[in-house]
């Protein structure tokens, strides 16, 4: 069973270039969510969706995007990358949204220059 | 504000017990999770706990004192394998998740 892919698994970027992060998983679960994380601190949720057709903003929003078509995927959008984006990214999901044991993506190491 | 407090690294010796504390000052409380993450790996959940008490399966075990704004995770017959990173969450009144920034254990032979 796949679970839940992420796309790509790492990336150089310019500063000013768009990025899409893909995400998909085929667990049917109604949430998911994007984290970053960085060294020396703890996950940091940037966007979330209950359902499919909803996105919410997270703890850090702020130069990210999300879509929500339906219930599998889940990409994160960057517009014009700077580099205090350098992260590393969890795709993450879950059955609902009162549930904490999430399903986390295998990540994607963004790096941008 | 709401805040998550773990030790940031921890050693311990291959086949002891060690045991990872967490405080939390969260607003509101739907639950406290503990998960494992190993270098350029995904976190991945390990227990639950919402009512205090101790929560056992198999070699790790969390306890809860929502009182103390208090948990901790044992693990016991340390391995190699079980050196990684242990992350803390707690649930908040709006069911957003609070992430700890994580405990890295290393284990000795």
């Amino acid at each position: 069973t796949a679970g839940i892919t992420q796309a790509p698994t790492s990336q150089i970027l310019a500063a000013g270039r768009s990025m899409t992060l893909r995400c998909t998983q085929d667990m049917r679960h109604n949430a998911m969510y994007w984290y970053r994380q960085d060294l020396g601190l703890g996950l940091r949720l940037i966007h979330y969706s209950n359902t499919a057709g909803t996105t919410g903003k997270g703890e850090v929003p702020d130069g990210y995007s999300v879509s929500r078509a339906n219930t599998d995927d889940f990409p994160l959008t960057l517009a014009s990358a700077v580099p205090s984006q350098t992260s590393v990214y969890f795709c993450a999901s879950s059955p609902g949204t009162h549930t904490g044991e999430l399903f986390f993506g295998e990540g994607s190491r963004l790096t941008v220059l | 504000g709401q805040n998550i407090d773990q030790p940031t690294e921890m050693t311990a010796t291959e086949g002891a017990i060690v045991q990872i504390n967490c405080t939390y000052q969260t607003s509101g409380f739907n639950g406290l999770f503990w998960y494992q993450q190993h270098a350029g790996e995904a976190p991945t959940f390990l227990s639950y706990n919402v009512l205090d008490g101790l929560e056992e399966k198999g070699r790790f075990s969390s306890f809860l004192s929502r009182s103390k704004g208090y948990s901790y995770l044992l693990l016991k017959e340390l391995q190699m394998k079980d050196s990684a990173s242990y992350l803390c969450a707690v649930m908040d009144s709006n069911y957003q998740l609070i992430w700890g920034a994580g405990t890295k254990l290393i284990i000795k032979p």
